[in-house]
C-alpha cells in the first residue's frame, strides 16, 4: 500500500512569490491535515480537509490556503511568500476516526525554502 | 483551543537508563493522546497512543501513562538504546470534534553508548 505521498520534495520560491504544494493520502483516508515544521520547532497545525470541505485552520494568516479535491489529494497554497515561511511542510492522513486506526500517517514533507 | 506543551525540550541519557517526557494539555475534552517519533530526516511516525478510557499502555519498552484528572500524560522508554535517538512528539485531540491533533515542541531525545 502506497503510503501518504507529497510533491515536490524540495521547492525554492523568492520572497513575494506563490508556493503550491501537493500531497496525496492513503487510499481510502478521507482526512489531510498540514503541518508548518520550522527548523527546530514543533509541528504547527495549518488546515485539515476532509470529505472537500475545510473543517478547521490554525493560527496562520489568509494567504495560507488550500483545497481538497474528490479523490482526496490537496494542495496547499502559501501566496505572498516571506522568509520566516522556509520550513517543512508535512502533510498527513487518516480516515475520520484517526483515533480507531492509530493515528495519522504522515508524509516525508515538501521541503519550502524562500530567498 | 488545545494547547500542548512538552517537558523536557532535550533529553539525553546513557544506554540503557530510562527516559521519561511529559505533556500536559489544556482541553479537558481531549480524548486521544499519541506519541511520534522523528528520526533526522524522516517523517514522524506513530509509536503509541492511549484514548482517555485507559490510565496506562505499554509497548515492550515504551509505556504510556494518562492522568486525566490533572491533564497530563507521559512517555517512558525503558532499556533506552542508541536507535531511540530521535526528537519525540505528543499530541492531543478530540476525535469525536475537530480530528486535528495539537503536537507539543517536541522532546530532542540523545542515547549515548
Amino acid at each position: 500500500e502506497a503510503g501518504v505521498t507529497q510533491s515536490p520534495t524540495h521547492l525554492i520560491k523568492t520572497r513575494g512569490q506563490q508556493a503550491t504544494l501537493r500531497c496525496s493520502p492513503i487510499s481510502g483516508h478521507t482526512s489531510v491535515y498540514w503541518y508548518q515544521q520550522a527548523l527546530g520547532l514543533g509541528l504547527q497545525f495549518l488546515l485539515w480537509y476532509d470529505e472537500g470541505e475545510e473543517r478547521n485552520r490554525g493560527n496562520f494568516p489568509p494567504r495560507f490556503s488550500g483545497r481538497q479535491f474528490p479523490n482526496y489529494s490537496s494542495e496547499l497554497n502559501v501566496n505572498a511568500l516571506e522568509l520566516e515561511d522556509s520550513a517543512l511542510y508535512l502533510c498527513a492522513s487518516s480516515n475520520l476516526f484517526p483515533a480507531q486506526v492509530g493515528g495519522y500517517t504522515f508524509g516525508s514533507g515538501t521541503r519550502l525554502t524562500v530567498v | 483551543g488545545e494547547n500542548v506543551e512538552q517537558h523536557p525540550s532535550t533529553l539525553s541519557v546513557q544506554e540503557g537508563d530510562s527516559a521519561v517526557i511529559k505533556c500536559t494539555y489544556s482541553d479537558s475534552a481531549s480524548n486521544y493522546f499519541p506519541w511520534y517519533k522523528q528520526e533526522l530526516g524522516k517523517r514522524p511516525q506513530l509509536i503509541i497512543d492511549i484514548r482517555s478510557n485507559v490510565g496506562e499502555k505499554k509497548d515492550q519498552r515504551i509505556a504510556v501513562t494518562l492522568n486525566k484528572t490533572a491533564k497530563h500524560f507521559s512517555l517512558h522508554i525503558t532499556e533506552t538504546q542508541p536507535e531511540d535517538s530521535a526528537v519525540y512528539f505528543c499530541a492531543a485531540s478530540i476525535t469525536y470534534n475537530n480530528n486535528d491533533m495539537r503536537f507539543g515542541a517536541g522532546t530532542r531525545l540523545t542515547v549515548k553508548p
